[in-house]
């Protein structure tokens, strides 16, 4: 099965500051990417995703990069403010019929002023 | 824009004692899963759910785990014989196909077995 590897767990910056967090993951057949924000007791909510047959998405000063071959993928956080402070997942999703999304540990991103 | 609604919000529990939680999915979507989180750790799969069977699960997904689609909106997970192990958040989700779809979360079960 699928193993999406993170990190780092925990990332902390200045605000106005770049983050960035790396995802790796095992399976070839995976081909969808998404990264989901998680703030404390709340919901995971998608803030962006990546298909396989793109290597760069922006969104904002949000931006995701794919490397197939390498099996890797990132996201960008550009100028950082307080309330990108959350838990960030990634995850990739095998294809199939009825795939399961497979996530990554988790960071913990505190942006502070 | 549409959501996941997840009943109850939280949800105590002695251990050994059945409990069932509910979820509504986004109306036009096809796919129905549910995820676990354990406190302070990542989002674990269970099982996901596709014209009325059960399509996947994990290895977390016992025979104490049952999920059902009771009434064409519903979409419930049962824990037979709760143990203190199953304390965690339960997240459904739905989406429209599966694959390159985007996965929705409901606002999740908080679960305490004592």
């Amino acid at each position: 099965g699928e193993n999406v590897e993170q990190h780092p767990s925990t990332l902390s910056v200045q605000e106005g500051d770049s983050a960035v967090i790396k995802c790796t993951y095992s399976d070839s057949a995976s081909n969808y990417f998404p990264w989901y924000k998680q703030e404390l007791g709340k919901r995971p909510q998608l803030i962006i995703d990546i298909r396989s047959n793109v290597g760069e998405k922006k969104d904002q000063r949000i931006a995701v990069t794919l490397n197939k071959t390498a099996k890797h993928f990132s996201l960008h956080i550009t100028e950082t403010q307080p309330e990108d402070s959350a838990v960030y997942f990634c995850a990739a999703f095998p294809t199939g019929t009825a795939s399961k999304l497979t996530f990554g540990t988790g960071t913990r991103l505190q942006v502070t002023l | 824009e549409p959501e996941v609604t997840q009943t109850p919000s939280h949800q105590v529990t002695q251990m050994g004692q059945e409990v069932i939680l509910r979820c509504v999915p986004i109306s036009n979507h096809l796919y129905f899963y549910w995820y676990r989180q354990i406190l302070g750790q990542k989002v674990e799969f269970l099982v996901s759910f596709y014209n009325n069977e059960i399509s996947e699960k994990s290895e977390i997904f016992d025979d104490q785990f049952s999920v059902e689609r009771p009434d064409g909106s519903n979409f419930t997970l049962k824990i037979r014989s709760t143990k203190l192990e199953d304390s965690a958040m339960y997240f459904c989700a739905s989406s429209a196909v599966t694959g390159t779809s985007p996965l929705h979360f409901g606002n999740g079960t908080r679960l305490t077995v004592t």
